[in-house]
């Protein structure tokens, strides 16, 4: 069965310290889509990143850096130089074959960034 | 912009009564979902609809009833509200490209916080 696990309820950094949220997933497919979302205080969910199970090239958006790794079935998240505005809930999730429609999360890491 | 509403942010309610919540998306979306969020568990998916009038169970739909009557509006029904219904609500809504495993990006409203009393 699918699964996908972010063992780090909580993190709380200084800000302009990096941080690395972690992400392993649980899948018996080939072919599948990892995501990560980020839930700010106001709630809403804000999509970041899809990336397909064929493509392990790490991608970098500003700040923001994923790597994702088929042998150890992860797809961790590194902020750096955290800013006061990273504080949130990020949430990691996985689309398979088996899933369907569906996404399947991960329980959230939050990340209080200090200033 | 994809713009996901939701009817209210704070929402009390007494156990027993009936609970509608509504959501409404203006991107033209195939699909949508009703997530609850709970500490500790993550976004659990209730129902989700891929068309008018379709709908399926998702992953706790015990209590709960959905209704898609038009395309951009989705609603969650608790029939009798009971307290261990007190949870964050979530509406979400993707293109629906039909692909599995689906590359369909959920876009989603800013959540509704019931509280059950």
């Amino acid at each position: 069965a699918q699964k996908v696990t972010q063992a780090q309820t909580e993190i709380s950094v200084v800000e302009k310290e990096d941080v690395t949220l972690d992400c392993v997933y649980e899948t018996r497919d080939t072919t599948y889509y990892l995501f990560w979302y980020k839930q700010p205080p106001s709630g809403e969910l804000v999509f970041l990143i899809r990336r397909n199970s064929f493509d392990e090239q790490n991608e970098i958006s500003g700040r923001y850096s994923w790597n994702f790794q088929k042998s150890t079935s992860s797809f961790n998240f590194t902020i750096t130089a955290s800013q006061v505005v990273d504080s949130a809930v990020y949430f990691c999730a996985l689309s398979d074959g088996d899933s369907s429609y569906k996404l399947i999360f991960g329980s959230g890491t939050r990340l209080l960034v200090r200033p | 912009d994809v713009k996901v509403t939701q009817s209210s942010r704070y929402l009390v309610k007494r156990t027993g009564e009936k609970v509608f919540l509504e959501c409404v998306q203006d991107m033209d979306h195939e699909n949508m979902f009703w997530y609850r969020q709970d500490p500790g568990l993550g976004l659990r998916l209730i129902y989700f609809s891929y068309d008018v009038k379709m709908k399926e169970k998702g992953d706790i739909p015990e209590g709960y009833s959905v209704s898609r009557e038009k395309k951009e509006r989705f609603s969650l029904i608790l029939e009798s509200a009971s307290t261990n219904q007190t949870s964050m609500y979530l509406c979400a809504s993707s293109p629906g490209l039909a692909t599995i495993p689906s590359t369909d990006t959920q876009y989603f409203g800013p959540g509704t916080r019931l509280t059950v009393l």
